[in-house]
């Protein structure tokens, strides 16, 4: 069985200044881990993805997340956030399958100029 | 390529009415998902498909039904609309083999049950 906890529904930032967006999951088995982004009114897309092959992923737009087992965390960083960054943000895991992924409940990101 | 695509957008229902929210991919992606967002929940998986005539339940898949008779479709039946299954409702795809390959997901159908 696998969960995903995001702490913190909603996030708010000043454009350039870090964004944290945290996660924490629990899986039975080795996990793999996803961070998706869905813009308003639109679908998912995938922002990054950790494969056990690097603890350190880098995605796109800027976004990167480090995998920490012993924390069991992935939690979802950029330097300087742009307004265009404001946006829903889930995290999932995949406890060895890659069609049911388990998702947190998203973190709403919010930009202020 | 067009990847998932979902029909329709939007969908207003009476309760007891039944109708089907079509998903198709052009990706020759063996494994498809429906999945439900509401509000706080995040995403909930329903059914899914790991190939044609193959199917299975999620987490949340009372009141609805799948079949998958070919690789591009997996429509999602709705038998007698409910209020609480007002949602959006997501279709994904992904290619077999690696369990980290990441899944692609449709625009997404926004049902509203009166």
């Amino acid at each position: 069985a696998q969960s995903v906890t995001q702490l913190g529904s909603h996030v708010s930032v000043s454009e350039g200044a870090l964004v944290l967006l945290r996660c924490n999951y629990s899986s039975s088995v080795p996990p793999y881990l996803f961070w998706y982004v869905q813009y308003p009114n639109q679908g998912l897309q995938l922002l990054l993805k950790y494969t056990s092959a690097a603890t350190l992923v880098k995605g796109i737009n800027g976004f990167e997340a480090e995998f920490k087992k012993s924390e069991t965390s992935f939690h979802l960083t950029k330097p300087s956030a742009h307004m265009s960054d404001a946006a829903e943000y889930f995290c999932a895991v995949s406890g060895g399958s890659n069609y049911k992924l388990t998702f947190g409940k998203g973190t709403l990101l919010t930009v202020n100029p | 390529n067009a990847g998932v695509t979902q029909t329709p957008k939007f969908q207003v229902l009476k309760t007891g009415q039944s109708m089907t929210l079509q998903c198709a991919q052009d990706m020759n992606h063996e494994y498809m998902s429906w999945y439900r967002q509401d509000p706080g929940m995040g995403l909930r998986l329903i059914h899914y498909s790991v190939g044609a005539g193959i199917t299975d339940q999620g987490e949340v898949p009372n009141g609805y039904n799948v079949s998958r008779s070919t690789t591009e479709d997996f429509p999602l039946r709705l038998l007698s609309a409910a209020p609480s299954q007002t949602s959006v409702y997501f279709c994904a795809s992904s290619p077999a083999g690696t369990t980290y390959n990441e899944q692609f997901f449709g625009p997404g159908t926004r049902l509203t049950v009166l």
